[in-house]
């Protein structure tokens, strides 16, 4: 068990620009997760995948976001036309499938993005 | 539809006393319920969760939490701080259907030499 790990830890780019964010769950994990989190807050859902399938996506993601998961490994999340209020910390977290949300979502070390 | 409430977003104890954190859950049915913590600059790392089996849960570092559903509650505590648990403590809830976690804003813990 290697754990989740997120690609890359920071990320600063200028408003405007597109960035990406890689996360790799643990491998035997079929769910996937994104959050985003604020200073002082709980993380907030953003979208979920279960394999390749994109089962779930919260309001708070504007089009100008977007989730894949295109082999059911790793995921990618990408931000397009980035805007100051997009600066967060952007969280990943895989789990086993399970009877409904009992199983433990673990978490990685989050990519955090910096709007200038 | 679930969310808890976390009462508390700063706490301070001496190292060696009592930790109580409070969490107070909001479910139509019985929920699944976790305690994570968090580093600063690191994601969330499991203490421990309730799935409808022991009332009481055991997590790891000493920590420990009881539902209870006539309080809707999930507290957690420690019965003696140590200055490693200084960090941020976020109750989740999750239902038996939904795959979503949500969680509280978090209870930020200092521990006082």
């Amino acid at each position: 068990d290697t754990g989740v790990s997120q690609d890359p830890r920071h990320k600063i780019t200028k408003r405007g620009q597109n960035v990406t964010f890689r996360c790799d769950p643990i491998s035997e994990h079929n769910r996937l997760y994104w959050y985003r989190q604020t200073l002082g807050q709980g993380p907030e859902f953003l979208t979920y995948f279960q394999n390749e399938a994109q089962l779930e996506k919260s309001r708070l993601l504007s089009d100008r976001f977007s989730a894949e998961r295109p082999k059911g490994s790793f995921s990618t999340l990408e931000i397009q036309r980035t805007e100051q209020g997009d600066s967060a910390m952007y969280l990943c977290a895989s789990s086993s499938i399970g009877t409904g949300g009992h199983q433990p979502q673990h978490f990685g070390d989050g990519t955090r993005l910096s709007i200038l | 539809a679930q969310s808890v409430t976390q009462l508390g977003s700063h706490v301070s104890v001496s190292e060696g006393a009592l930790v109580l954190l409070r969490c107070n859950y909001s479910s139509s049915v019985p929920p699944y319920l976790f305690w994570y913590v968090q580093y600063p600059n690191k994601g969330l790392q499991l203490l421990l969760k309730y799935t409808s089996a022991a009332t009481l849960v055991k997590g790891i570092n000493g920590f420990e939490a009881e539902f209870k559903k006539s309080e809707t509650s999930f507290h957690l505590t420690k019965p003696s701080a140590h200055m490693s648990d200084a960090a941020e403590y976020f109750c989740a809830v999750s239902g038996r259907i939904s795959n979503q976690f949500y969680f509280g804003t978090g209870t930020s813990l200092t521990v006082i030499p």
